[in-house]
């Protein structure tokens, strides 16, 4: 059972305009949310993340979005670059005393100059 | 000056060997961990260590034994692979604060293909 979710395989934006990536998780438990974001044959690299006390972190270009009641996140990215195209991924941990990420399937994002 | 290596980058074996995968950071962390990509691309945790002892072991054949002589290194070793064992095995590692979170870095992936 998928307890985090990126039901979009691929997301085509063009250059300049906004990218939202979504993310819905199923845990109630889940207290902290991540985005990492991996180019091909590399590992993901960190992103952005949020905690379940807030709706939204920002960092430059990248905002992360936090609905607890639907339990659903959002990354938007603006404006989109072309060295922004890569594979993003989902993640979520509880504060169950460990560390274990759980991620989602990823969205490939591409950003079309 | 890479954060979190590991190595081989590639593996290509027969079935039934033995291989290892070793993980190396320099950060100063003091947990690591190993991540499977199997073919349809999620990305699933396998073992956690913190300070050298095992705390998280997610339901993985006792055929993959992981191994920290020390903070700076997790080993993964697997016994007699399976084709199944075919996948991106990723390392990571973080720095656990009391009541807080940490980011977790990643290494480049290890890719294994079991023939």
């Amino acid at each position: 059972d998928q307890q985090v979710k990126q039901n979009s395989p691929s997301l085509s934006v063009q250059e300049g305009r906004i990218s939202i990536l979504n993310c819905d998780y199923t845990n109630s438990m889940f207290d902290y949310f991540l985005w990492y974001k991996k180019y091909p044959a590399e590992g993901p690299t960190f992103l952005i993340s949020i905690s379940s006390i807030k709706d939204k972190n920002e960092d430059g270009r990248f905002t992360v979005f936090l609905n607890k009641s639907a339990k659903h996140l959002s990354l938007h990215i603006v404006p989109s670059q072309p060295g922004d195209s890569a594979v993003y991924f989902c993640a979520a941990s509880d504060q169950g005393g460990s560390e274990k990420l759980v991620f989602g399937k990823g969205t490939k994002l591409t950003v079309n100059p | 000056d890479t954060a979190v290596s590991q190595t081989p980058k590639y593996l290509v074996t027969q079935m039934g060997n033995d291989k290892s995968i070793k993980c190396e950071q320099n950060l100063g962390h003091d947990t690591m961990y190993w991540y499977k990509q199997d073919s349809k691309k999620f990305l699933k945790i396998m073992f956690s260590y913190n300070n050298k002892e095992l705390i998280i072991n997610e339901t993985v054949p006792n055929r993959f034994s992981p191994k920290s002589p020390d903070k700076a290194h997790l080993n993964l070793h697997i016994n007699s692979l399976e084709l199944g064992d075919s996948a991106v095995y990723f390392c990571a590692s973080s720095h656990r604060l009391a009541g807080g979170r940490e980011t977790q870095y990643f290494g480049p992936g290890t890719r294994l293909l079991v023939l």
